[in-house]
């Protein structure tokens, strides 16, 4: 079974100093990774994935994110943060090898950037 | 950019009523999801299908839950019998699979808030 964890329900931030979401996984093959942003009363907008490849992998509007294989964490980061930033995130992973095809989420994490 | 459209927005419905929630995913994309996010929890999944027909659903999609891919453009998800615990925020989503198979990202429509009253 494939699982993710999301360690913090909220995360505080001041508006220019460096933010960090944290996301763990647990899958039984080698893991799809990704985090989408849910802005209040929208949908769910990716950001972000991990297939292959480089570990630090970049997406939309300056977020980055490092996969870990060794501590299966896959962790949202930002140099600088935007008051705008603040919304819900969500990691989710895919197990590449259990023939699956659903997405397992994490139950969120709250972003608050203090102007 | 393409996107998926999901109707209506905002459901009201009677305990007890049938719904039908309603999306048009991106045309060239070949996998279909329903997933439901119960305020303030995470988001859970319901069911995926794939070549007219479901490929993978989870334990709460039970005998109340049915898909249906009418027109090959609509992809529909009916509830026969609603209970106030079905009360939730209903994502849809698609994808086309990869060169790596299902390595791409699922596209999500906004979201049709169910209330059960």
């Amino acid at each position: 079974a494939q699982s993710v964890a999301q360690p913090e329900d909220q995360v505080n931030v001041a508006e220019g100093n460096p933010l960090t979401v944290k996301c763990t996984y647990s899958v039984s093959g080698n893991p799809y990774l990704f985090w989408y942003v849910q802005y209040p009363n929208r949908g769910l907008q990716f950001l972000l994935k991990y297939i292959t490849g480089d570990n630090l992998v970049k997406g939309s509007y300056g977020f980055e994110a490092e996969f870990n294989k060794s501590q299966t964490s896959f962790h949202l980061k930002k140099p600088s943060a935007l008051v705008s930033d603040s919304a819900l995130y969500f990691c989710a992973v895919r197990d590449s090898g259990a023939g699956s095809y659903q997405l397992t989420f994490g139950k969120g994490t709250k972003l608050s950037v203090i102007p | 950019e393409p996107e998926v459209t999901q109707t209506p927005s905002h459901q009201v419905t009677q305990m007890g009523q049938e719904v039908i929630l309603r999306c048009v995913p991106i045309s060239n994309h070949l996998y279909f999801y329903w997933y439901r996010q119960i305020l303030g929890q995470k988001v859970e999944f319901l069911v995926s299908f794939y070549n007219n027909e479901i490929s993978e659903k989870s334990e709460i999609f039970d005998d109340q839950f049915s898909v249906e891919r009418p027109d090959g453009s609509n992809f529909t998800l009916k509830i026969r019998s609603t209970k106030l615990e079905d009360s939730a925020m209903y994502f849809c989503a698609s994808l086309t699979p990869g060169s790596l198979g299902m390595n791409t990202e699922a596209f999500f429509g906004q979201g049709t808030r169910l209330t059960v009253v």
